[in-house]
């Protein structure tokens, strides 16, 4: 009963090449994110959906299309993947509701790039 | 804009001893606060939260955190620290309503020592 899940959680992959994450939440929350996780651990968000419709969009290349084909899943494609993208990548859902609200995360995924 | 900052990038205390850890924010209105704890290889998990009222906050695994809004503060305190509470620790802020962002600190990494 994972509230929020990630696939895959490693990702090893060439340069150049397309992948996609994919995230879900059982929470029944409309709001849900994209975080990048550096070496450094700086946690940044990239995206942010509400409802399926995008309200953040944190000045991310364009080769990174998130997909929201329901309020419970928020997945991220990336184009022609480059050495600056290996990083940790988190899903997170949050509940805006006043003195409730709370972001819960996923577990991550790893993505490396060689 | 908001932002948050962690002056400690890493802090090592011996087991037992008392831990505070240092979050300063910088936000126009009333700022909701928040510290997540990031073992390794982990998602972040919520410790705690400020949003109103006692600005003494208590939150889990023995954590609090007091909400100094003269000092722009939120900063975490445990009076005895166990060896699994070895982590990375986010502080992060918000606001109230609407669909804003959380904006998090550079995390503080704690080491423990026997």
């Amino acid at each position: 009963d994972t509230a929020v899940s990630q696939t895959p959680k490693y990702l090893v992959t060439q340069m150049g090449n397309d992948k996609s994450i994919k995230c879900e939440q059982n929470l029944g929350h409309d709001t849900m994110y994209w975080y990048k996780q550096d070496s450094k651990k700086f946690l940044k968000i990239m995206f942010s959906y509400n409802n399926k419709e995008l309200i953040i969009n944190e000045t991310v290349p364009n080769r990174f299309s998130p997909k929201s084909p329901d309020k419970a899943h928020l997945n991220l494609h990336i184009n022609s993947l480059e050495l600056g993208d290996s990083a940790v990548y988190f899903c997170a859902s949050r509940k805006l509701a006043g003195a409730e609200d709370t972001q819960y995360f996923g577990p991550g995924t790893r993505l490396t790039v060689l | 804009a908001q932002s948050v900052t962690q002056p400690d990038i890493h802090i090592t205390v011996s087991e037992g001893a008392s831990l505070e850890l240092r979050c300063n924010y910088s936000y126009g209105a009333t700022p909701y606060l928040f510290w997540y704890v990031q073992s390794p290889g982990q998602g972040l998990q919520l410790l705690l939260k400020y949003f109103s009222g006692d600005t003494l906050v208590q939150g889990i695994k023995g954590f609090e955190a007091e909400f100094k809004r003269s000092q722009s503060s939120f900063n975490l305190r445990k009076p005895s620290v166990h060896w699994s509470d070895a982590a990375e620790y986010f502080c992060a802020v918000t606001n109230s309503g609407g669909y804003q962002k959380v904006t998090f600190g550079t995390g503080t990494k704690l080491q423990v020592i026997p």
